[in-house]
């Protein structure tokens, strides 16, 4: 089964750049998560989507992070602009879908290092 | 919302010897606790997993115990070998209310000296 997949694996920008990062889940997963992970730290959810829908944003910087997965398949999440404190791991994961039955194993891709200078 | 504080952040043992991370959960309706390992530049993968329905579970050399009453779960894994290194997260969710959404500690660096 091929596993979730990321693009590009590593990044490096200047402050108030812009990027974007491309994410595939395992085929047939509904549920699409982002994470950020600064070093040192665990990750942190930064938006849910359940097929192309948002469940949770709570966490998302919406004044210059913003994710869309149109077609409930690939997503894509971007930065705009870039802050040194944006400097993390951007790991994407996928799940079957979430519901009352029973709790579905995510799944993570590789991440992105993004640096930001 | 869920808080979990995980310790230690640094642990070295020797091989063979046995480790224990411990997780602390805030919110008192989280029922599901994965434990991630992580290798240096790798993918958190699961491990283990426990439901708040169980107080403990075994897969091998590893185990997790769960106290709901104290709300407060750790990982144990015995035999360690030098394979072991990496760093492990543990995490909570509150299930399908929070879409499974997952909280996680903040990590314990684990070092088995051969």
């Amino acid at each position: 089964e091929a596993g979730v997949a990321q693009s590009p694996r590593y990044k490096i920008i200047e402050k108030r750049q812009s990027v974007a990062f491309w994410c595939n889940p395992i085929s047939g997963h509904a549920t699409l998560y982002w994470y950020q992970q600064i070093l040192g730290q665990g990750p942190k959810l930064l938006i849910q989507f359940q097929n192309n829908g948002v469940v949770d944003d709570s966490q998302l910087p919406k004044d210059r992070f913003s994710a869309e997965r149109l077609k409930g398949v690939d997503s894509t999440l971007k930065i705009q602009p870039a802050k040194l404190e944006d400097s993390a791991v951007y790991l994407c994961a996928s799940s079957l879908i979430f519901g009352l039955l029973s709790y579905n194993e995510q799944f993570f891709g590789p991440g992105t290092r993004l640096t930001v200078l | 919302g869920e808080n979990v504080e995980q310790h230690p952040s640094t642990l070295s043992v020797q091989e063979g010897d046995s480790a224990v991370i411990k997780c602390t959960y805030s919110d008192s309706a989280s029922n599901y606790f994965p434990w991630y390992k992580q290798e240096l530049g790798k993918r958190p993968q699961l491990i283990i997993d426990i439901r708040s329905n169980v107080g403990e579970k075994k897969d091998q050399r590893i185990a997790v115990t769960l106290n709901k009453t104290a709300k407060h779960f750790s990982l144990h894994i015995t035999e360690t070998q030098p394979e072991d290194s990496a760093v492990y997260f543990c995490a909570a969710s509150t299930g399908w209310s929070s879409g499974d959404k997952l909280t996680f500690g903040t990590g314990t660096r684990l070092a088995v000296r051969p």
